[in-house]
């Protein structure tokens, strides 16, 4: 596609349930990064895939959170059990190779109730 | 942890103004970014400097980089309008490490 693409773009759960976003990278791109965005604050590293290997999840703040990439191309971040603050914008960018310009979705926001 | 810290965390300015934002960083680097994000939407890629690099221009853009200081300035010269949004710094270690941000306001 022209750009990277995320679903959906909002996503109300309740406490406790489980959530699955979704990243469409750029047809290509090696390079894919999950990133954890508060409210006034800048992205905060989660998680990055270099194809279907997922290189570094040091940046997932607890076990109810996991990522993948089966194919390479496609990325699902899930969180389990959801929490109060887990709400936030999760924003998934790609780019062609790990240190050069990434290319940002639109974001998903997510809000726990 | 976040690598890069903007500075300063706000400024307004008038239409045609130029505005100056810092950023400075922990860790050696090989190359340091400025992304723009506006309100709700994903960031944009400003302009990438390389390590060896001392200064840069991209259109109405210009950073400069100072590898001994550990900083970095951007530059939006005759601002406009449509140029209000969070500027961000992020270093590159292949992960990309982003600051708090800067939020610009330009007004008209």
């Amino acid at each position: 596609g022209a750009g990277v693409s995320q679903s959906p773009r909002y996503k109300v759960a309740k406490r406790g349930q489980d959530v699955a976003l979704r990243c469409d990278p750029i047809s290509g791109h090696v390079s894919l990064f999950w990133y954890q965005q508060a409210l006034g604050q800048g992205p905060e590293f989660l998680t990055y895939f270099q194809n279907e290997a997922q290189l570094d999840k040091s940046g997932l703040p607890s076990d109810r959170f996991f990522a993948e990439r089966p194919e390479g191309s496609v990325s699902t971040l899930k969180i389990q059990r959801t929490q109060q603050e887990d709400s936030a914008v999760y924003l998934c960018a790609s780019s062609d190779r790990g240190d050069t310009e990434a290319f940002f979705g639109q974001g998903t926001r997510l809000t726990v109730v | 942890s976040q690598q890069g810290e903007e500075d300063p965390q706000a400024l307004s300015i008038q239409e045609g103004e130029n505005a100056t934002m810092n950023c400075s960083y922990k860790t050696s680097i090989n190359n340091l970014q400025w992304y723009r994000q506006n309100s709700g939407r994903g960031l944009v890629h400003l302009i990438l400097i390389r390590s060896n690099e001392r200064e840069k221009h991209s259109g109405r853009l210009r950073v400069t980089l100072d590898t001994s200081k550990k900083s970095s300035s951007l530059l939006i010269t005759a601002s406009r309008a449509a140029d209000t949004a969070s500027y961000f710094c992020a270093t590159d270690d292949y992960k990309l490490s982003f600051g708090a941000g800067t939020t610009v306001t330009v007004r008209a």
